[in-house]
């Protein structure tokens, strides 16, 4: 069946770049999405990208497709503290389909 | 912000009740899930629905059923709760046939089990 994967924690420091990676075994996923989980509140969409795309860029945030390995990432330059939150990586397949989250990266920001 | 709704936002209930949540869209999406979410583990899926009547289970259904009988309402049951059903539920709804079926979420339940 269609699964999602992503690791659970990552500590990076501020002002570095964070980047966030993905799997996922649908071949046919058509959409792939990033959700952002600020503390006590539920998912937003942070950006999304269709499979026939490699690349997005969207002011400090880029997203890399490689639709081969079937892997996704998420890029946040200057990462700063109101970055820290939890990550979710999705994906959906044809317009017929639910969408599939991964558990969620804890994305942490020390000093 | 999408019109979806949880309810209640918090619950504290004796193991071995039953317990009810629910998720109330006013967007008239076809696709709604109920997620459950804890440290270690994540957003897991516990069912979701297709459309009315129309349900499926997720990777976490055991302990739980959904029904729905409306195109806005799903309903989540705990027949008989357990400790280790304490955790945040989290409503989702998402549409079909648009280009984008990005999906919202609910501000989600915090469920006790004493």
């Amino acid at each position: 069946g269609e699964d999602v994967e992503q690791s659970l924690f990552l500590s990076v420091r501020e002002g570095d770049s964070s980047v966030i990676n993905c799997t996922y075994t649908d071949s046919s996923s058509t959409y792939l999405y990033w959700y952002k989980q600020e503390p006590g509140a539920g998912l937003q969409l942070l950006t999304y990208i269709f499979s026939n795309m490699d690349m997005k860029q969207d002011q400090r945030l880029t997203v890399l497709l490689n639709k081969k390995d079937k892997h996704l990432s998420l890029r946040i330059a200057d990462t700063q503290t109101g970055d820290s939150a939890i990550y979710f990586c999705a994906e959906s397949g044809s317009s017929a389909s639910k969408i599939i989250f991964g558990s969620g990266t804890r994305l942490s920001i020390r000093p | 912000d999408a019109g979806i709704t949880q309810s209640p936002r918090h619950k504290v209930t004796e193991t071995g009740t039953p317990v009810t949540l629910r998720c109330h869209q006013t967007e008239n999406h076809r696709y709604m899930y109920w997620y459950r979410q804890d440290p270690g583990h994540g957003l897991r899926l516990i069912h979701y629905s297709y459309g009315v009547k129309d349900t499926d289970k997720g990777e976490v259904s055991d302990g739980y059923s959904v029904s729905r009988s409306k195109t806005e309402d799903f309903l989540l049951t705990l027949e008989s709760a357990t400790s280790s059903q304490t955790s945040v539920y989290f409503c989702a709804i998402s549409d079909t046939g648009n280009t984008n079926t990005e999906a919202f979420f609910g501000q989600g339940t915090r469920l006790t089990v004493v």
